[in-house]
């Protein structure tokens, strides 16, 4: 079993729709969650940052964290085509330590 | 947020030549730089920690020879791929973790084509 497994899509919305992205992990040890969103041929850009079990808020991306399912999810509320990327889940069990990815899931959100 | 800047963005060598990538921290020094590197569709996979001052250290497999890591300041990393291959085409991105609430940011990437 991978350390972290993420559906790589594509997944297709219509603009506006409400869009839930997952990532399941096995390491009880991680404690840092992050996502990326990365444009084709583009460096990974942060989108949010959670540490341990919870929600956190930023704009129409809210962010959630079970750790006692191994669950992590992102949710992008009124979806734009700008939104069209992949997005990369990450974790770590220590800060500033090298990060493990999902292989990232393909999101078009079509207008 | 922190900018990372990464050259050359794109790079088309034959094979055998070495080509070297860039890692820049703009905005706060860096005393440790990951480097990455990214097949289509694929994941980043981890190859080596950038530490200033000292030896990179190395993902199993990663072979320190053919991947060479300087780190020589705290806001400069570089990664030279000598005697490049056509398998060793890839996109390859550099991290820099910020001292302050250690969070990773990234590079723009690099995108080689070894012909």
């Amino acid at each position: 079993q991978k350390e972290v497994e993420q559906d790589p899509g594509p997944l297709s919305v219509p603009e506006g729709a409400i869009v839930s992205l997952n990532c399941t992990y096995s390491n009880s040890a991680f404690q840092y969650f992050m996502w990326y969103r990365q444009y084709s041929r583009k460096g990974p850009e942060l989108l949010m940052y959670t540490y341990s079990s919870g929600n956190k808020e930023d704009g129409r991306f809210t962010a959630q964290v079970d750790k006692s399912s191994k669950y992590i999810s992102l949710f992008i509320r009124d979806s734009q085509p700008s939104d069209s990327a992949t997005y990369l889940c990450a974790m770590s069990a220590d800060a500033g330590t090298a990060l493990i990815f999902g292989k990232g899931t393909t999101l078009s959100v079509s207008s | 947020g922190a900018v990372v800047s990464q050259h050359p963005s794109r790079v088309i060598c034959k094979s055998g030549t070495s080509v070297k990538i860039e890692c820049r921290s703009l905005d706060f020094q860096a005393t440790t730089m990951f480097w990455y590197r990214q097949f289509p569709k694929q994941s980043l996979m981890l190859m080596a920690t950038s530490n200033e001052g000292s030896k990179a250290t190395y993902e199993q497999g990663v072979e320190k020879d053919k991947f060479l890591i300087n780190h020589a300041s705290l806001t400069l990393s570089t990664l030279t791929v000598t005697s490049a291959h056509p398998e060793d085409s890839s996109f390859y991105i550099c991290s820099v973790e910020t001292e302050v609430d250690e969070k990773l940011f990234f590079g723009s990437g690099t995108q080689l084509s070894v012909l």
